[in-house]
C-alpha cells in the first residue's frame, strides 16, 4: 500500500509570488485535506476535497485554493505569497466517512 | 479560549518511564479523538484513534477519553528513546466536514 506523497520537499519563494504544491493520496483513499503547520504549532485545517469538490474550508483567505483530480491527487495553490505563509504544508488522505487521516511528509515553504 | 489546549512541554523522561500526555478541549461537539506522533521535519503519524469516551490500548500506548471533563490522555509505557518526538492530539466533531482540530503538540524526549 503506497502512502501519501507530496512534492516538492522544500520550496523558497519571494513575497507576492504564487506557488503550487502537490499531493498523491494513499491507495484506496478518496478524500484529501490540506493543513498548514507553522513552526511550534499544531496543523491548521485549510480545506478538504472529495469528488473533485471542496468539502469544507478553514479560516484561510481565498488566495488559498485547491484542486482534486479524478485519480484523487490534489494541488494546493497560494497566490500573492506573504511572509506569514512560511510553514510546513501537509496533505492528508482518508476514505470519506472515515475520521482517521493519514499525512504525507509535507512541503516546507519559505517566503522571503 | 482555544478549542484544544495542549501543554507544549518540553517533557524529558528517562528510558523506561511511563509518560502521560494530555489535552483539554472546549467544544462539546467533539466525538472523535486522535493522537499523532511527529518526528522532527516529518509529517504526523497516526498513533491512536478513539470514538467518544473510554479507553483504548495498543501495545505500549493507551488512549483515554473523558468527555464529561473534556479531557483526553495518552499514556506510553516502558518509554524508549525512539519515542522522542512531538505528540499532537487532534479532534473531530463528526458530520460531513472531516476537519481535524489539533493541539499545539508536546515535545517529548526519552533519555537513554
Amino acid at each position: 500500500e503506497t502512502g501519501v506523497t507530496q512534492s516538492p520537499t522544500h520550496l523558497i519563494k519571494t513575497r507576492g509570488q504564487q506557488v503550487t504544491l502537490r499531493c498523491s493520496s494513499q491507495s484506496g483513499h478518496n478524500t484529501v485535506s490540506w493543513y498548514q503547520q507553522a513552526l511550534g504549532q499544531g496543523p491548521q485545517f485549510i480545506f478538504q476535497y472529495y469528488r473533485e469538490e471542496e468539502n469544507g474550508r478553514g479560516n484561510f483567505p481565498p488566495r488559498f485554493s485547491g484542486l482534486q483530480f479524478p485519480n484523487y491527487s490534489s494541488e494546493l495553490n497560494v497566490n500573492a505569497l506573504e511572509l506569514d505563509d512560511s510553514a510546513l504544508y501537509l496533505c492528508a488522505s482518508s476514505r470519506i466517512a472515515a475520521y482517521e487521516q493519514y499525512f504525507g511528509p509535507g512541503t516546507r515553504l519559505t517566503v522571503t | 479560549q482555544k478549542e484544544v489546549e495542549q501543554d507544549p512541554g518540553p517533557l524529558s523522561v528517562p528510558e523506561g518511564a511511563i509518560v502521560s500526555l494530555n489535552c483539554t478541549y472546549s467544544n462539546s461537539a467533539f466525538q472523535y479523538f486522535m493522537w499523532y506522533r511527529q518526528y522532527s521535519r516529518k509529517g504526523p503519524e497516526l498513533l491512536m484513534y478513539t470514538y467518544s469516551s473510554g479507553n483504548k490500548e495498543d501495545g505500549r500506548f493507551t488512549a483515554q477519553v473523558d468527555k464529561s471533563s473534556k479531557y483526553i490522555s495518552l499514556f506510553i509505557r516502558d518509554s524508549q528513546p525512539s519515542d522522542s518526538a512531538t505528540y499532537l492530539c487532534a479532534m473531530d466533531s463528526g458530520g460531513s466536514n472531516y476537519k481535524l482540530t489539533f493541539g499545539k503538540g508536546t515535545l517529548l524526549t526519552v533519555n537513554p
